[in-house]
């Protein structure tokens, strides 16, 4: 059974660079696309990016002057980076694989970053 | 105000059938593939249909989708207090090169 676990700080302050790793285990990044979304407080889902196990990324235009998604085989694990963060960046990110032509089968379980000096 | 457009609140009563429908444009919907999402209070969404109807396994067939046009439908029969729950919709747009969800809709089973 794949699993995912998010992982970075709890608390980022405003203009620094939020940083998340999620880790994979029970399977390979190998042959995949994994991407991340983001839930703010009370809110909907906002898809992030993504990327494929061997590069090749897509980030949403409205986050993409800030934001890099990274995949590294030697660990199993991929990366989240999103510059110049505001209070507006506050929410649950979610790390996902996804599967198909459009679905994310597996999540992680959340981490709630906090954007606040 | 989300791309894809999804009823605030559905209810039904338990054994009955539910659809919850996803309206969006030919730059999403209308070309590419549909998945659907339900989320409990403080959990991660739960995939259950993903490429307009297929089932992950272990997704049980009362869960059904499917697409026409510019709209998906997603039908949960034999509801279930257990399905109780905001669903979500997801496909890809093409204009805006953007994954996209819906708003989100709170099931009450009533």
């Amino acid at each position: 059974q794949v699993q995912l676990q998010e992982s970075g700080p709890g608390l980022v302050k405003p203009s620094e660079t939020l940083s998340l790793t999620c880790s994979v285990s029970g399977g390979s990044v190998t042959n995949y696309y994994w991407g991340w979304i983001r839930q703010s407080p009370g809110k909907g889902l906002e898809w992030i990016g993504n990327s494929y196990y061997s590069g090749g990324t897509k980030y949403n235009p409205s986050l993409k002057s800030r934001v890099t998604v990274s995949v590294d085989t030697s660990k199993n694990q991929f990366s989240l980076k999103l510059n110049s963060v505001t209070a507006a960046d506050t929410a649950v990110y979610y790390c996902v694989r996804h599967v198909g032509r459009w679905g994310f089968d597996y999540w992680g379980r959340g981490t709630l970053v906090t954007v606040s000096s | 105000q989300s791309v894809l457009t999804q009823p605030p609140s559905v209810s039904a009563a338990p054994g009955q059938k539910v659809t919850i429908s996803c309206s969006g444009s030919s730059s999403n919907i209308g070309k590419n593939y549909v998945s659907w999402y339900h989320q409990l209070p403080g959990t991660a969404p739960k995939l259950l249909i993903y490429d307009n109807d297929k089932r992950p396994s272990g997704i049980p067939d009362r869960f059904s989708g499917s697409k026409s046009g510019t709209s998906a439908t997603l039908g949960i029969a034999g509801l279930q207090t257990g399905d109780e729950a905001d669903y979500y919709c997801a496909t890809w747009d093409s204009s805006l090169t953007a994954g996209v969800f819906g708003g989100g809709t709170k099931l009450t089973v009533l």
